[in-house]
């Protein structure tokens, strides 16, 4: 199994241009999730899914969208990047089994909006 | 809301030397607790979880204690080595709804030889 996958790792944008992020799990998983997390600091929910088709804000969704049509992938996307979108986002996902809250991330991407 | 308060970094500490990173959480009901490693140029991974009071998790020589009455969950290691050398994060999950994690501010730890 490969996990979580993310394309691309780096990237830099001009303000005001669109992309985007791209997220795949083969491990089933019904919930995913996008996160970001700053220099120096934790990482904070952007969105989250809980299967196909259902999607959901976390604490920091302005300028962001999100897509959830098969249960592995779970694209973000950036519609007018700013500079304060600058940061590195992971996703991750996790199974509805329990209370027990597993979460499997993937490698993250670093985005630089100039 | 939840929330999680880690102690601030960096943390530099010699080979061997015992660790402790303390974290303490606010949460409704009954939260499962969460200790995620980050290497250099990586993704998080999880070092060890406790998911009730009294729990203790461990691995890699890691431990933490799922301590309800002064809701915290300090990680400690015995001897450190050059290559635990991360940035670690305490978080918690509620359990219900959307099960997000919330992350503290996370913690630089430099071992050195």
């Amino acid at each position: 199994n490969a996990g979580v996958t993310q394309t691309p790792k780096f990237r830099i944008l001009k303000i005001g241009q669109s992309m985007t992020l791209q997220c795949t799990q083969d491990m089933n998983h019904n919930y995913m999730y996008w996160y970001r997390q700053d220099p120096g600091m934790g990482l904070k929910l952007i969105y989250y899914s809980v299967g196909a088709g259902i999607t959901d804000k976390g604490e920091v969704p302005n300028g962001y969208n999100v897509s959830r049509s098969t249960t592995e992938d779970f694209p973000l996307r950036l519609e007018l990047a700013a500079p304060s979108q600058t940061s590195v986002y992971f996703c991750a996902s996790s199974n509805d089994r329990g209370t027990y809250n597993e979460q499997f991330f993937g490698p993250g991407t670093r985005l630089t909006v100039l | 809301g939840d929330s999680v308060t880690q102690m601030e970094g960096p943390v530099t500490l010699s080979e061997e030397a015992f660790l402790t990173i303390n974290c303490t959480y606010t949460a409704t009901g009954y939260p499962s607790l969460f200790w995620y490693v980050q290497y250099p140029g990586e993704g998080l991974q999880l070092l060890l979880k406790a998911t009730k009071a009294d729990d203790k998790g461990s691995n890699k020589g890691f431990e933490a204690t799922y301590r309800k009455e002064t809701t915290s969950f300090h990680l400690e290691k015995g001897s450190v080595q050059v290559s635990d050398s991360a940035v670690y994060f305490c978080a918690l999950s509620s359990g219900t709804g959307r099960r997000a994690l919330t992350f503290g501010s996370g913690t630089r730890l430099q071992v050195q030889p």
